[in-house]
């Protein structure tokens, strides 16, 4: 079936490290991949996308690699800081028809430690 | 307009009784979605709407479950007969038409049925 799933359910890190968050997905049709920060009590929070005809795409301290050999997505979060801690799903959305929704992984706690 | 808005943020219910949700989405967009999500999990989608049209109902929207949109602007979500499995967090978010796949939550209503 169509899945979109994440390697680690949780990642500790140290505060300045640099913090990489895995997903495997397993539909080849999806158009976008996207990443979603959820901080506790809110609801997810745009992160960064990437094309599926993209490789890598870089923002303000992360950067979305998609390996589409091996059906592979990270999100690198540069110089972690304590206000990142929180749980980041990767999400797949199919832009064909008139539909958007987005199918979502389970999530990565990630916990940064002071 | 500071985004997606969602009331009640949290509902205690008993089993059996009906409740709705009210979801007002960022005023310049015209889809609007509803997602479900549980505890550890990453949201499911329940259904979509553009402008006042509802176009797509996942199959986990029982037919005790029923969304409108009467004018194309705020959008409900009503749960008839309440069961305990129905007891989770529910995320409204919209776009725009811009052919942007970004969608923006709310902040989620929180049900607990008991």
């Amino acid at each position: 079936g169509e899945s979109v799933g994440l390697h680690l359910p949780t990642l500790s890190v140290q505060e300045g490290d640099n913090s990489i968050i895995n997903c495997a997905y397993s539909n080849s049709a999806s158009d976008y991949f996207i990443w979603y920060k959820q901080e506790s009590g809110k609801g997810p929070q745009f992160i960064i996308d990437i094309r599926s005809n993209m490789d890598k795409r870089q923002g303000q301290r992360v950067t979305v690699l998609l390996n589409k050999t091996v059906k592979h997505l990270s999100l690198q979060i540069a110089a972690t800081q304590p206000g990142d801690s929180a749980v980041y799903f990767c999400a797949e959305n199919r832009s064909g028809g008139s539909n958007y929704k987005l199918t979502f992984g389970k999530g990565t706690l990630l916990t940064v430690n002071p | 307009d500071t985004g997606v808005s969602q009331d009640p943020r949290h509902k205690i219910t008993k089993r059996g009784q009906n409740v709705t949700f009210r979801c007002d989405p960022i005023s310049e967009h015209n889809r609007l979605y509803w997602y479900r999500q549980t505890l550890g999990q990453g949201p499911e989608f329940l259904t979509y709407f553009q402008n006042e049209a509802q176009l797509e109902k996942s199959r986990l929207l029982s037919d005790r479950f029923s969304a409108e949109r009467p004018k194309g602007s705020f959008s409900t979500l009503e749960i008839q007969r309440t069961e305990q499995g129905d007891s989770a967090m529910y995320l409204c978010a919209s776009s725009d038409s811009s052919g942007s796949h970004e969608q923006y939550f709310g902040p989620g209503t929180r049900l607990t049925v008991t």
